[in-house]
């Protein structure tokens, strides 16, 4: 069965520092993946995500950026951190269906 | 792109009864609609999906139902429970060459009073 991990599971840092979140997915190949992140509990907006090795989409312009330099891992990143990067940073795939699976979560506090 | 609202953002309700969370999209060409259950602090769940060949499908205590000329679906919960109380998600798959891509409604966070 898929299953997919994200790390670290918490994660307090300060304004100005770098950012880097891990995604995997176990049990299956060639998975779209997607990040979202939710704000004070509610709300789920799209960041990123990618259809393949390399490919990468954009929803919405900030200063994070992704990657995905192997088939089932994904990751998201910052060269600094504002304090309204704070939030729930999940990790979704899919497979080819439209289905998609969340992950557990990066919860992030910018301070 | 696809837009989707939720209604109501809060639901209160008491055990037993039964409680409904609407959702209207607008792409057309969407055909699949998932809905997730988020309890506080953990990842959101897929509980049920439909698609648009179907207009109702059942899952023990829920429901979803599709409208396609309307362009809206809901979820039914009956004979709510304590446990059932969490934020529920709807979704839409939506067009544009990528349908992929889910849009989310903003949630409705619903409590069954014991």
């Amino acid at each position: 069965s898929q299953t997919i991990h994200q790390w670290p599971a918490t994660l307090v840092q300060p304004v100005g520092s770098p950012l880097s979140l891990e995604c995997t997915v176990e049990g299956t190949s060639n998975p779209n993946l997607y990040w979202y992140r939710q704000a004070a509990g509610r709300g789920l907006q799209l960041l990123f995500y990618s259809v393949g090795i390399g490919q990468i989409s954009s929803e919405v312009p900030q200063n994070l950026s992704a990657s995905r330099p192997q088939d089932r891992q994904f990751i998201l990143s910052s060269k600094k951190l504002l304090l309204s990067d704070s939030g729930f940073y999940l990790c979704a795939w899919s497979g080819r269906g439209e289905t998609q699976y969340f992950g557990p979560g990066t919860r992030l506090l910018v301070l | 792109g696809e837009n989707v609202e939720q209604h109501p953002s809060t639901l209160s309700v008491q055990e037993g009864d039964s409680a409904v969370i609407k959702c209207t999209y607008s792409d057309s060409a969407s055909n699949y609609f998932p809905w997730y259950k988020q309890e506080l602090g953990k990842r959101p769940q897929l509980i049920i999906d439909i698609r648009s060949n179907v207009g109702e499908k059942k899952d023990q205590r829920i429901a979803v139902t599709l409208n396609k000329t309307a362009k809206h679906f809901s979820l039914h919960i009956t004979e709510t429970q304590p446990e059932d109380s969490a934020v529920y998600f709807c979704a839409a798959n939506g067009s544009g060459g990528s349908n992929y891509k889910l849009t989310f409604g903003k949630g409705t966070l619903l409590t069954v009073n014991p």
